[in-house]
């Protein structure tokens, strides 16, 4: 069964740390693996898109990484601020479909504390 | 800057009514999907659209429909609201990629509770 698996569930950290999410996945065959950014209230905005032969990817503070062959992938967050407060949610795309159908992780509920 | 947009944000409504979620992107996406959300829950996706007069159901069995007559507008409607429906409904577009690389570009929800 094709399934995304995020830890932690939730996440407390103090202004200016870093953190690091994770995302196991059993999606296969992989086509791309994407990070989304869901602020309270709004739609989820990309952070990142990973393919198979890429291993990392930046967007400012936010580096994500992707071990293919163990399925994992990470979400590195640098200096965190106040406004990295959101849920960061892990997808998965499979290349076995034409509709390149995604699968959706739970998310992480990030909460930086000043 | 959100190039999607939905309307209305929030919506309360007694059982049985009918109702259309809207959702308009201006970026001329041809695909388009509305997904299902709920709290701590990941998103299931209800309806997707290749371009005009495309339209398909997603893996959530659903009583709502979808018509796609222009490529910018992408409508839902719920023939007959039930409670069950209470949820927050997400519009999505995306270009058409055959490598499946293209990130999608989400509205910021409409927050549905049937009463």
């Amino acid at each position: 069964k094709n399934q995304v698996e995020q830890s932690p569930q939730s996440l407390i950290i103090l202004e200016g740390k870093n953190c690091t999410l994770q995302c196991n996945y059993t999606v296969s065959p992989f086509s791309n693996l994407r990070w989304y950014k869901q602020d309270t209230g709004r739609g989820p905005v990309s952070l990142t898109i990973m393919t198979f032969s890429e291993n990392t990817k930046s967007n400012g503070r936010y580096t994500a990484t992707l071990d293919a062959d163990t399925k994992q992938s990470s979400l590195h967050i640098t200096a965190s601020q106040l406004s990295d407060s959101a849920s960061y949610i892990c997808v998965v795309s499979d290349r076995g479909s034409t509709l390149g159908r995604l699968y959706f992780g739970r998310g992480t509920q990030l909460t930086v504390w000043p | 800057e959100a190039d999607i947009y939905q309307t209305p944000r929030y919506l309360v409504i007694g059982t049985g009514k009918k109702i259309t979620l809207e959702c308009s992107q201006t970026m001329g996406h041809d695909k388009m999907y509305w997904y299902q959300q709920d709290p701590g829950m990941e998103l299931h996706l209800i309806h997707y659209s290749y371009g005009v007069n495309s339209t398909e159901k997603g893996d959530l069995s659903s009583e709502s429909t979808v018509s796609r007559i222009r490529t910018e507008h992408f409508p839902l409607t719920l023939e007959s609201a039930r409670p069950s429906h209470t949820s927050q409904y997400l519009c999505a577009s995306s270009e058409i990629d055959r490598n499946y690389n293209s990130p999608l570009h989400f509205g910021n929800g409409t927050r549905l509770t049937v009463t």
